[in-house]
C-alpha cells in the first residue's frame, strides 16, 4: 500500500511569512496526526484528527499554528506568521483508528531565516 | 503515560543481534510498549508493541519482563540499514498520543 505523502519535502521562508504543508494519509486511515520535530529531540504531537473531527490539539501553539482535515482525508497544516523557533520537520502520520499503529511520511523540512 | 528509560547510543556488528533495553519502571497494567525507529532524514517507522507476552514480527522481537518494568528489542541479525535511533514507548492502549523521548542511537558497523 502507498505510504503516507507530504509536501513540500522542504521549505525556506523568512520569519513572520506564513506557509503551509500539506498531508495525504493512508488510504482508509481515519485518524490523522501532525507532529513537530525540533533537532535533535523526538516527535512532538501538535493536533489529532479522527475523520474530520479535531481530538487533541492541546499542544499546538494556536496563535499562529492551524489545521484542517477536508472530507476526512487530506489535511493541511499552516502556521501564520512564523517565527524563528518554529524551525523543525513536520510530520504527518495516519493509523487505521486510535488503537493502531501510526504510520510517519517523510516530513516537511522547514527552515526560518 | 509512564516514563522511559534508553541508552542513549549503542554499537552492533553487522550480522549479530542487537538488543535495545528500555526501563519503565512506573507502567500501569493498562499500557502497551512500542518500539518506533528513525533512520536519518526519514520518519518514525513503526516495529513491534506488546502488552505483556513477549512479541515477534518480521523486523524484530520484543521481550517483556514479567513485571512489566522492562523490556529489549531484538534485531535478530542487523545490517548496516537498521542503523537509526530506536524509540521505546509507553502508551495507554486507549489513547492515541505517542509521547517520544530522545531514543537510543543504534549504530551497526561492518
Amino acid at each position: 500500500e502507498a505510504g503516507v505523502a507530504q509536501s513540500p519535502r522542504y521549505k525556506i521562508i523568512e520569519k513572520r511569512q506564513s506557509v503551509a504543508f500539506w498531508c495525504n494519509p493512508i488510504s482508509g486511515h481515519a485518524t490523522l496526526y501532525w507532529y513537530q520535530q525540533i533537532l535533535g529531540q523526538g516527535p512532538k504531537l501538535l493536533i489529532q484528527f479522527q475523520n474530520n473531527g479535531v481530538v487533541d490539539d492541546s499542544q499546538l501553539p494556536k496563535d499562529r499554528f492551524s489545521a484542517e482535515r477536508l472530507k476526512g482525508v487530506d489535511s493541511t497544516l499552516k502556521i501564520q506568521p512564523a517565527k524563528l523557533e518554529d524551525s523543525a520537520v513536520y510530520l504527518c502520520a495516519s493509523s487505521k483508528g486510535t488503537y493502531q499503529p501510526q504510520h510517519f511520511g517523510d516530513g516537511t523540512r522547514l527552515s526560518i531565516l | 503515560d509512564a516514563k522511559t528509560t534508553q541508552p542513549p547510543s549503542m554499537d552492533c556488528a553487522e550480522g549479530r543481534a542487537a538488543n535495545l533495553p528500555c526501563n519503565h519502571s512506573t507502567i500501569s497494567g493498562n499500557e502497551y510498549v512500542y518500539w518506533y525507529r528513525q533512520i536519518h532524514s526519514q520518519g518514525p517507522q513503526y516495529i513491534i508493541h506488546g502488552l505483556k507476552n513477549n512479541e515477534t514480527n518480521e523486523m524484530a522481537s520484543l521481550i517483556i519482563t514479567e513485571d512489566r518494568k522492562s523490556s529489549t528489542l531484538i534485531l535478530p541479525h542487523a545490517t548496516l540499514r537498521d542503523t537509526a535511533v530506536y524509540y521505546c514507548i509507553v502508551k495507554v492502549s486507549s489513547g492515541s498520543r505517542l509521547t517520544f523521548g530522545e531514543g537510543t542511537q543504534l549504530t551497526v558497523n561492518p
